[in-house]
């Protein structure tokens, strides 16, 4: 069974600060990890995905997560926040080794707020 | 224009009406999901589709039908809304091929019933 968790329901942090959103995940293979962003009345949004290869991967808005395989972690980060950062973050697991169907789990997400 | 829409945006209805909510990818994705989001709850998997005519359940499915005679359309009805049911629903879809995987959401729709 593949699961994901997000330990903080909220996170807050000042403009210009590092951020760090955290998730980690339970799978019996090599996971796929996802991030999303989802803002007020809107849908979800990809930021960035870890399939294979390099265990830092880069995406959206100057977003990046680093695969840890030891500590089974996926967590989001952003050298210097923005106001316009704040928002809802979904962290998403997949266990490619799960079967032939392909149904992500989601975190319950993780309101981040940048302050000015 | 390209991407995922949903219609309506926002509906009203009243307990035991049947509705349904309208959800077209314009990408040809083969996989398509019905969420619903809910306070305390984050997204929780309605119903899936990996194809057109191949649709399977997710881990709340009572009291909501989905069908997929199209690739494009994957339409999710109530049969007999219920208060339970007010939520805010979002379609996605998603690719296998390429290295893809990551999914596609569209805008939502707000359903209240009353």
């Amino acid at each position: 069974a593949q699961s994901v968790a997000q330990p903080e329901d909220q996170v807050n942090v000042a403009e210009g600060n590092p951020l760090t959103v955290k998730c980690t995940y339970s799978v019996s293979g090599n996971p796929y990890l996802f991030w999303y962003v989802q803002y007020p009345n809107r849908g979800l949004q990809f930021l960035l995905k870890y399939i294979t290869g390099d265990n830092l991967v880069k995406g959206s808005y100057g977003f990046e997560a680093e695969f840890n395989k030891s500590q089974t972690s996926f967590h989001l980060k952003k050298p210097s926040a923005l106001v316009s950062d704040s928002a809802l973050y979904f962290c998403a697991v997949r266990d490619p080794a799960s079967g032939g169907s392909y149904i992500p789990t989601f975190g319950r997400g993780t309101s981040l707020i940048v302050h000015p | 224009d390209a991407g995922i829409t949903q219609s309506p945006r926002y509906k009203i209805t009243e307990t035991g009406r049947q509705v349904t909510l309208m959800c077209h990818q314009t990408w040809s994705h083969s996989y398509m999901f019905w969420y619903r989001q809910d306070l305390g709850h984050g997204l929780r998997l309605i119903y899936y589709s990996a194809a057109a005519d191949i649709t399977d359940k997710g881990e709340v499915p009572d009291g909501y039908v989905v069908s997929r005679s199209k690739t494009e359309n994957f339409p999710l009805t109530l049969e007999s809304a219920t208060r339970s049911q007010t939520s805010v629903y979002f379609c996605a879809s998603s690719e296998l091929a390429g290295g893809s995987y990551e999914q596609y959401f569209g805008p939502g729709t707000r359903l209240t019933v009353t």
